[in-house]
């Protein structure tokens, strides 16, 4: 099985900051690795798929990158609708596993 | 607009059974493959099982292999998860979500949840 290792598993930040989440795969999956996001009671939000591409709606403040085995999701200017919890998931093969989780707030 | 509505769950026994049910509307139910997510009080997500869209092809995680069978009925738009020898770690709220067009299995639409409680 793929496993799925994410980082920071939290992290204080402040409106207008920068955050960088990275998640890393024990095998290289090419880019089938997408980033999704969590508010408290509500059902996952797909944000990045394929590593680097934005889902239709989402804002451009937040971009993926990466390939192999080390990704990277980005917020460039942290908004206060953006304080949340960030899952990476893996969809190379099965098990799909997700990261641990990012719980992002102030 | 694609929506997904899970319902069936509840508080049940160890070792009872129960089956969870995603009624899918707004998209050709048959042409996309679906997927199971839990979430356990507290804790992360975690991949549970994936369906193809014809049926025919069927992933599990290890955690529920041999307990747990997906399953999918077009005429009705409806995914299920059956569920049994329920362990009180099985208790989860329980999505249902769509994958996305493609071939990433990203999933871009997903349901309330539906939660499970197994205690005694």
């Amino acid at each position: 099985d793929i496993r799925v290792t994410q980082a920071p598993s939290s992290l204080s930040a402040s409106v207008g900051d920068r955050v960088t989440i990275t998640c890393r795969t024990s095998q290289t999956i090419n880019t089938y690795l997408d980033w999704y996001q969590q508010k408290p009671g509500k059902a996952p939000k797909l944000l990045i798929f394929a590593a680097s591409n934005l889902q239709s709606g989402v804002p451009s403040r937040f971009s993926g990158s990466g390939s192999g085995t080390d990704f990277t999701l980005t917020i460039s200017s942290l908004q206060p609708d953006d304080f949340a919890t960030y899952y990476c998931q893996q969809t190379y093969s099965p098990p799909r596993t997700f990261g641990q989780g990012t719980r992002v707030e102030i | 607009e694609v929506d997904l509505l899970e319902s069936g769950g509840g508080l049940v026994q160890p070792g009872g059974s129960l089956r969870l049910s995603c009624a899918a509307s707004g998209f050709t139910f048959s042409s996309y493959a679906m997927t199971w997510v839990r979430q356990a009080p507290g804790k992360g997500l975690e991949w549970v099982s994936t369906i193809s869209g014809s049926g025919g092809t069927r992933y599990y995680a290890d955690s529920v292999k041999g307990r747990f069978t997906v399953s999918r009925d077009s005429s009705q738009n409806t995914l299920y998860l059956h569920m049994s020898s329920l362990r009180a770690e099985d208790t989860a709220i329980y999505y249902c979500a769509k994958e996305a067009p493609g071939t990433t299995s990203s999933l871009d639409y997903w349901g309330q949840g539906t939660l499970v409680t197994v205690s005694s």
